[in-house]
């Protein structure tokens, strides 16, 4: 069964300039989650989708947004970078995020870096 | 507010030793789930253990177990008799079971574990 996969695995932008990071969940889950992970602020949920619809969203400036589509596969886009923008952004998905017997898997991570 | 507090920065043990790691938390949430992962050099953070805060049994599994306290909102982790390959940071976390989903995760600021031979 393959993992969390998420596209691409490096990233280097300016400031200003845009990006949108994909990731792929497991096979058959449908629950989505993004994080971001910064040396001083340490991990920090970004948001949940379910089922194409954004079911919890963390304390993010609007600049960060995402989408999920019919096949779970989701997309994270951050518009206006910022220097601080630079850091490991983390996927994560599980089957329906409301089972007990649920476990979330993470993706290897994007590393994204804001020159 | 959540808030996960773990109060070890960095560990560093020889191998065979056991080490604990610290996991103190703050919520207002009646039912929450706590969980502990690994994120090893590599970069992907890996489950380890998840726990219902209605369940407070002591958890083994292996070298690893866990000793969670609601009373003083605690949720250490013990790796009994440490490898090298434990080497890693370990992250403890928090999230309401609420809001339709388990994983709204809080996490610690995680403790780096240095295990050498």
């Amino acid at each position: 069964k393959a993992g969390v996969t998420q596209t691409p695995r490096y990233l280097i932008k300016t400031r200003g300039q845009q990006v949108t990071l994909s990731c792929s969940p497991i096979s058959g889950h449908r629950s989505v989650s993004w994080y971001q992970q910064t040396p001083g602020q340490g991990l920090q949920f970004l948001f949940e989708y379910f089922s194409e619809t954004q079911r919890n969203k963390g304390n993010f400036p609007g600049r960060f947004s995402g989408r999920q589509f019919s096949n779970s596969r989701s997309e994270m886009n951050v518009s206006t970078l910022e220097l601080g923008d630079s850091a490991l952004y983390l996927c994560a998905s599980s089957t329906s995020g409301t089972s007990v017997l649920d476990e979330q898997f993470f993706g290897p991570g994007t590393r994204l870096t804001v020159l | 507010a959540q808030k996960v507090t773990q109060a070890q920065t960095e560990i560093s043990v020889v191998e065979k030793e056991d080490v604990t790691l610290d996991c103190v938390y703050e919520t207002r949430d009646t039912t929450y789930y706590l969980f502990w992962y690994k994120q090893p050099p590599s970069g992907e953070l890996v489950f380890l253990i998840r726990r219902n805060s209605f369940d407070e049994q002591n958890e083994i599994s292996g070298r690893y177990s866990w000793n969670f306290q609601k009373s003083t909102s605690s949720f250490n982790f013990t790796i009994t008799a440490s490898q090298v390959v434990d080497s890693a940071v370990y992250f403890c976390a928090l999230s309401p079971n609420s809001g339709g989903s388990n994983y709204k995760l809080t996490f610690g600021k995680g403790t780096l574990l240095t295990v050498n031979p």
